[in-house]
């Protein structure tokens, strides 16, 4: 089945540091791919998405490029601030039953 | 636009029981898919509906249901609570359905406690 591997952290990173997530997926024939943000206590927002290889989603300073050949969808962001801290999830969607899967989430603290 | 909203925010129900959660989807939107959150297994799917009727459904036992009314408010319905149920489920409401590439847009959650 389709399956979303990140790493969980947590990530602990000081403020206007480069920050990297990393994200492979399995998955068979073209889904789209999505990164969601949770702050606590809170339901998950949409960061950004790409649908097809080569797509580069990008939102708020974080991108992340749809990469068919290695089957990954990293999260970029050149300077995170404080306000970052927060659980990042990488997601795919092809349709049928199983509506998005989601990788184990990544915690990610930022430091001042 | 307002977002999606769910109520309750909270619940504490008892093993045995049953409990009722309730999502209002963003207008416009005819799509509502429900999600368990748990530290344990993550973020699971378990169901969809679309224009009143379930699409897509994952693998969960049939004590969870759901159901959506005709303004594409959704309701979903957990049977004979066991503690395992306890958990945040999460609604999120979209243009289009499954693998079209819509976003889906989360609510809150209502975070379920089953003593």
């Amino acid at each position: 089945g389709d399956s979303v591997t990140q790493m969980e952290g947590p990530v602990t990173l000081s403020e206007e540091a480069f920050l990297t997530i990393n994200c492979t997926y399995t998955a068979t024939g073209y889904p789209s791919l999505f990164w969601y943000v949770q702050y606590p206590g809170e339901g998950l927002q949409l960061l950004l998405k790409a649908t097809k290889a080569d797509d580069k989603g990008s939102n708020k300073g974080f991108e992340a490029t749809y990469r068919k050949e290695t089957t990954s969808f990293h999260l970029e962001k050149g300077s995170v601030q404080v306000s970052d801290s927060a659980v990042y999830f990488c997601a795919l969607d092809r349709g049928g039953a199983d509506g998005l899967t989601f990788g184990k989430g990544t915690h990610l603290i930022i430091q001042p | 636009k307002a977002g999606v909203t769910q109520t309750p925010r909270y619940l504490i129900k008892t093993r045995g029981q049953q409990v009722t959660l309730s999502c209002s989807p963003i207008s416009g939107h005819r799509s509502v898919s429900w999600y368990q959150q748990t530290p344990g297994q993550g973020l699971q799917f378990l169901f969809e509906y679309f224009s009143e009727t379930q699409r897509n459904k994952g693998n969960f036992p049939g004590r969870f249901s759901g159901r959506q009314f005709s303004n594409s408010r959704s309701e979903m319905n957990v049977s004979t609570l066991e503690l395992g149920d306890s958990a945040l489920y999460l609604c999120a409401s979209s243009l289009g359905g499954g693998g079209q590439g819509y976003e889906q847009y989360f609510g809150p959650g209502t975070r379920l406690t089953v003593t």
